[in-house]
């Protein structure tokens, strides 16, 4: 089945400083999706992708879905304390089925 | 309108024993989905109803059940728990089309402890 890779597994950063975390297939993607797990949460879906190139934009988050639809990134401008958590991209197959990566970390310390 | 509930939100096994966990999709929804996350395997798809019809099933053993009720509320069930089965159960809602494109909203999870 389809498989997602995201990286990096953790970053630490100083709030104001930005952050990127990467996904990648092998294959290409029908979508991208991303959710966001606040520590003793649940996933919480941000945004969904599907088109070539595709650019959204919400506040402070910047989502890209690649060209050849085989990767994607969600960047966060300025971080904030509020963006702690650990950020998912996952890929729908068949029905309502969700492959999802291994997640990004984040930690903003003030 | 409500959210997704799971019940119980927590639960204490013994290895051997079985388990049955609870969810109640948002009202309209017919798409029940069930994920396993530990922190070493992250999340993983267990299985999907649909209409009370086992859509699609996740690479899980036959000890890993589910079913879904005719008002969409679904369970799943984990006989012969194993202490590898201590995880967060979460299940998500969908209006379920045929389309892979619905968005999925999560419950809060059942946090399972195998002792």
């Amino acid at each position: 089945g389809q498989q997602v890779m995201q990286i990096p597994q953790y970053q630490h950063v100083q709030e104001g400083e930005d952050f990127t975390t990467y996904c990648n297939s092998s294959t290409t993607l029908s979508n991208i999706q991303w959710y966001k797990q606040r520590p003793g949460g649940h996933p919480v879906f941000l945004i969904q992708l599907v088109k070539s190139g595709e650019v959204k934009k919400q506040k402070r988050l910047t989502f890209q879905f690649g060209e050849a639809k085989k990767n994607s990134s969600l960047h966060i401008t300025a971080t904030q304390t509020t963006d702690v958590g650990t950020y998912f991209c996952a890929t729908s197959g068949g029905y309502s089925t969700l492959t999802f990566g291994k997640g990004t970390m984040l930690l903003v310390s003030p | 309108k409500a959210g997704v509930t799971q019940t119980p939100r927590y639960l204490i096994k013994t290895r051997g024993q079985q388990v049955t966990l609870s969810c109640s999709p948002i009202s309209g929804h017919r798409s029940v989905s069930w994920y396993q996350q530990t922190p070493g395997q992250g999340l993983q798809f267990l299985f999907e109803y649909f209409s009370e019809t086992q859509r699609n099933k996740g690479n899980f053993p036959g000890r890993f059940s589910g079913r879904q009720f005719s008002n969409s509320r679904s369970e799943m069930n984990v006989s012969t728990l194993e202490l590898g089965d201590s995880a967060l159960y979460l299940c998500a809602s969908s209006l379920g089309g045929t389309h892979n494109t619905d968005t999925q909203y999560f419950g809060p999870g059942t946090r399972l402890t195998v002792l």
